[in-house]
């Protein structure tokens, strides 16, 4: 089975903190991604890759880069937390045009 | 660009009554087409998948979806709820050629005993 895992379950920091959530696939997948997940609001696309050392920037991408140097490791970086970006971040991985394989999250608070 | 719009936010069944989420969608080409569903506390899992074979689509646990280009919907339905059903459901769309997908903002379901 596949399996996409998250470095952190919880993560609390204060803002103005640069935060990395990492995120590593074990199924060669080219293609990875990272949402956030608010109530009422769905899951929304933040950044994604389709291959090492690319990215494209989801619905949301302001306050947050991302870095894919290895085909298996895609990090998501809050340059400088804020409380609006308190929030549940996923990661998933996907061959092009399958589904998506998410990782159990990151629910991360900034105070 | 693609976009979802799941119509309603809330649904509560009796169980061993049909379910109804219903997913209205707009996208550029031909689309590809998801719902998940995420239980509490759990991660998100596949449902079913519409990718341009049959319109009617059958998912696991008994979910089945339509394809209808005409109405650009994707309504997901089960004939006899349980109450396991009880969880969060997001439909996603994917232009055919494009690597993002579109969430919608989800659907609660409950299912009263």
């Amino acid at each position: 089975d596949v399996k996409v895992t998250q470095s952190s379950r919880y993560l609390v920091k204060r803002t103005g903190e640069k935060v990395f959530l990492e995120c590593v696939q074990d199924m060669d997948h080219e293609n990875m991604f990272w949402y956030r997940q608010d109530p009422g609001l769905g899951l929304r696309l933040i950044y994604f890759s389709y291959d090492v050392k690319m990215k494209e920037k989801g619905d949301i991408p302001e306050g947050y880069s991302v870095s894919r140097e290895k085909k298996e490791r895609f990090s998501l970086i809050l340059e400088s937390a804020s409380t609006n970006q308190t929030s549940m971040y996923l990661c998933a991985s996907s061959l092009e045009g399958e589904k998506l394989f998410f990782g159990s999250g990151t629910q991360l608070s900034v105070l | 660009a693609q976009s979802v719009t799941q119509l309603d936010s809330h649904v509560s069944v009796s169980e061993g009554t049909p379910v109804l989420l219903r997913c209205n969608y707009s996208s550029s080409y031909s689309p590809s087409l998801f719902w998940y569903v995420q239980h509490p506390n759990k991660g998100l899992q596949l449902l079913l998948k519409y990718t341009s074979a049959a319109t009617l689509v059958k998912g696991i646990n008994g979910f089945e979806a339509e394809f209808k280009k005409s109405e650009t919907s994707f309504h997901l339905t089960k004939p006899s709820a349980h109450m396991s059903d009880a969880a969060e459901y997001f439909c996603v769309v994917s232009d055919r050629d494009d690597y993002k997908l579109s969430f919608g903002a989800g659907t609660t379901v409950t299912v009263r005993a």
